[in-house]
């Protein structure tokens, strides 16, 4: 069984349209993570939710807005594209918030056309 | 704020070679973690540690809180080691959120 698992693994689309990431912990995990990892491999964290609740907002164009239904599930939804969002984006959770090894999905890789 | 500085950036080994690579930081923390990438692209975290040493198969990693530096270590290296290799600490002390290092590229060959 997948503990952490992104859908879709891969997105091509055009620039401005919306799509959505979703993303599913099975681990009875609290706090759940979206991280951006650009062309140079960086990674960077966008948000993180702890039981639902917005716990790190990050400097990120509000064109991405997460939603949490139940802190299972943390999806990640994206507005009018644009060419620099093309990045894998990677979704992660952790036992709780505060110093626990986190757990990473597969990613989804984004190609905007 | 955290900053994070990773050595070598690349690397190569032949296969049984013993591997180091280090993880500079800036900032007090409270653990610091070692990340794999494999060539594949998926993550997995190696190792969460906050002092002294953890070992997990061939997989050794240290920390050293007073002089903000740790190492992982690859005791007999084999070419399905070959990952990019990323250390991450939290921003500041109170906080969980990750700054990451750029990684080190490990190729081992046979």
């Amino acid at each position: 069984d997948t503990a952490v698992s992104q859908t879709p693994k891969y997105l091509v689309t055009q620039m401005g349209n919306d799509k959505s990431i979703k993303c599913e912990q099975n681990l009875g995990h609290d706090t759940m993570y979206w991280y951006k990892q650009d062309s140079k491999k960086f990674l960077k964290i966008m948000f993180s939710y702890n039981n639902k609740e917005l716990i790190i907002n990050e400097t990120v164009p509000n064109r991405f807005s997460p939603k949490s239904p139940d802190k299972a599930h943390l999806n990640l939804h994206i507005n009018s594209l644009e060419l620099g969002d093309s990045a894998v984006y990677f979704c992660a959770s952790s036992q709780d918030f505060y110093n626990q090894p986190q757990h990473f999905g597969d990613g989804t890789r984004l190609s905007i056309l | 704020k955290n900053e994070v500085e990773q050595s070598p950036q690349n690397l190569t080994a032949q296969e049984g070679e013993f591997i180091t690579i280090n993880c500079s930081y800036s900032v007090g923390i409270s653990a610091l973690h070692w990340l794999q990438q494999h060539p594949g692209g998926g993550i997995v975290s190696l190792f969460m540690l906050s002092s002294g040493k953890k070992k997990h198969g061939r997989l050794i990693a240290t920390i050293n809180i007073q002089e903000k530096h740790s190492s992982l270590h690859i005791t007999t290296s084999h070419p399905r080691d070959s990952a990019v290799y990323i250390c991450a600490v939290p921003a500041s002390y109170n906080t969980d959120k990750l700054i990451f290092g750029t990684g080190t590229r490990l190729q081992v060959f046979p």
